[in-house]
């Protein structure tokens, strides 16, 4: 089946400007992540949804960041005002839920953000 | 001190070699552990998962989890050029955020 999906693939922006990152998960997954990859800083935790809720946001960086999700689905994760730090691969990961008694999570190919 | 402490290499290996991948870690409430393969400008693949301490075995890869000295290793045999790639040790406590060791950029040759 289909694996996770990101959209856009690359993003070049301004500093400044506000951004959108998209994230489909796996069909059926309740449960998604999203995570940050930079140069120096490894992969770096943002936030966690468990269905539309988030139980875990103590990864996002400032205020400027903020994601939902809808319908147990899709999630967006949104910088606004970006700044040239923010520039990285902003990955999204999902995991078939709380039933499941493991936490192997599995990854979409990501967004790469650059801030000019 | 990171949680999770990894060597980021670049490890250079011939083709065929048995390869070595360490993690270590401080949290000792981690239980959940798995390794990772990264090739360049793609998301990281699921290579392993296993919970708590043993062994586990898949084809050519085989990880191993000692919690007493709070240390992983993925041990490849029969390396390929194929599997040259950033390999990311990951754990956990529970079903939340992964933590990532840095990567070990592995080039096997030819």
């Amino acid at each position: 089946g289909a694996g996770v999906s990101q959209s856009p693939s690359n993003k070049v922006t301004e500093k400044g400007k506000d951004v959108e990152l998209r994230c489909d998960p796996i069909s059926g997954h309740t449960a998604l992540y999203w995570y940050r990859q930079s140069l120096g800083q490894g992969l770096e935790f943002l936030i966690y949804f468990q269905g539309n809720s988030a139980p875990d946001k103590s990864g996002l960086p400032s205020d400027r960041f903020s994601a939902e999700r809808t319908g147990g689905s899709v999630s967006t994760l949104t910088i606004q005002r970006t700044q040239q730090e923010d520039s990285a691969v902003y990955l999204c990961a999902s995991r078939p839920g709380v039933a499941t008694r493991n936490n192997e999570q599995f990854f979409g190919p990501g967004t790469r953000l650059t801030v000019l | 001190q990171k949680e999770v402490e990894q060597d980021p290499g670049p490890l250079s290996v011939p083709e065929g070699a048995i390869v070595s991948l360490n993690c270590t870690y401080s949290n000792s409430a981690f239980q959940y552990f798995m390794w990772y393969r990264q090739y360049s400008r793609k998301g990281p693949e699921l290579l392993m998962y296993t919970y708590s301490s043993g062994n586990k075995e898949d084809g050519r890869f085989t990880a191993q989890v000692d919690k007493s000295s709070k240390y992983i290793s993925l041990f490849i045999r029969d390396s390929q050029p194929s599997d040259s790639a950033t390999y990311l040790c990951a754990m956990s406590t529970g079903f939340q955020k992964l933590v990532f060791g840095t990567g070990t950029r592995l080039l096997v040759s030819p």
